[in-house]
């Protein structure tokens, strides 16, 4: 069966200190892989997609980035972490008829 | 462009009665639409999905949502709630294309003894 990891659980960074969170999938060969950032009250926002390797689709312009060296890797990074970079970060794969699988999340806290 | 409202951003039952949980949304093209559940600290977990089959879906631990295309609906349903059903629900909707989820922001579930 597949599965999806996700690591670490939590995290607490200083402002503009690097960023790195790393994603895989077992069980399942050229996943869609994405990365969420969920804030309370605001639902999940979609942060990054990819279709393969190396092919990142960015739905928002923001302080973060993504890239997928490996098939069924998927790395959330940034250079300078801000404040407004908390919250709860999933990874997430896809099926074709679009049904979800989730990691377990990471909450990042920026001091 | 796809969107999803969840209507109550609480919403407070006792243990034992009805859960409805409210979800409209919007599609240019016939949807594949979802609930997930989410516990605190932890990923989402599926519900239960609707890909076109039959409009009263069935999914885990005895929840069921009822899609009605004639009023953009999707609502999840349990006929009764127990102390474990308390976490945050999230609709969610797809245009069918092996692509994104659109979200909702989310309905936390109070159960009460």
């Amino acid at each position: 069966s597949q599965t999806i990891h996700q690591w670490p659980a939590t995290l607490v960074q200083p402002v503009g200190s690097p960023l790195s969170l790393e994603c895989t999938v077992e069980g399942t060969s050229n996943p869609n892989l994405y990365w969420y950032r969920q804030a309370a009250g605001r639902g999940l926002q979609l942060l990054f997609y990819s279709v393969g390797i190396g092919q990142i689709s960015s739905e928002v312009p923001q302080n973060l980035s993504a890239s997928r060296p490996q098939d069924r890797q998927f790395i959330l990074s940034s250079k300078k972490l801000l404040l407004s970079d908390s919250g709860f970060y999933l990874c997430a794969w896809m099926t074709a008829n679009t049904e979800a699988f989730f990691g377990q999340g990471t909450r990042l806290t920026v001091v | 462009a796809q969107s999803v409202t969840q209507l109550g951003s609480h919403v407070s039952v006792s243990e034992g009665a009805l859960v409805l949980l409210r979800c409209n949304y919007s599609s240019s093209v016939p949807p594949y639409l979802f609930w997930y559940v989410q516990y605190p600290n932890q990923g989402l977990q599926l519900l239960l999905k609707y890909t076109s089959a039959a409009t009263l879906v069935k999914g885990i631990n005895g929840f069921e949502a009822e899609f009605k295309k004639s009023e953009t609906s999707f609502h999840l349903t349990k006929p009764s709630a127990h102390m474990s059903d308390a976490a945050e629900y999230f609709c969610a909707v797809s245009d069918r294309g092996y692509s994104t989820l659109t979200f909702g922001k989310g309905t936390m579930l109070l159960v009460s003894p």
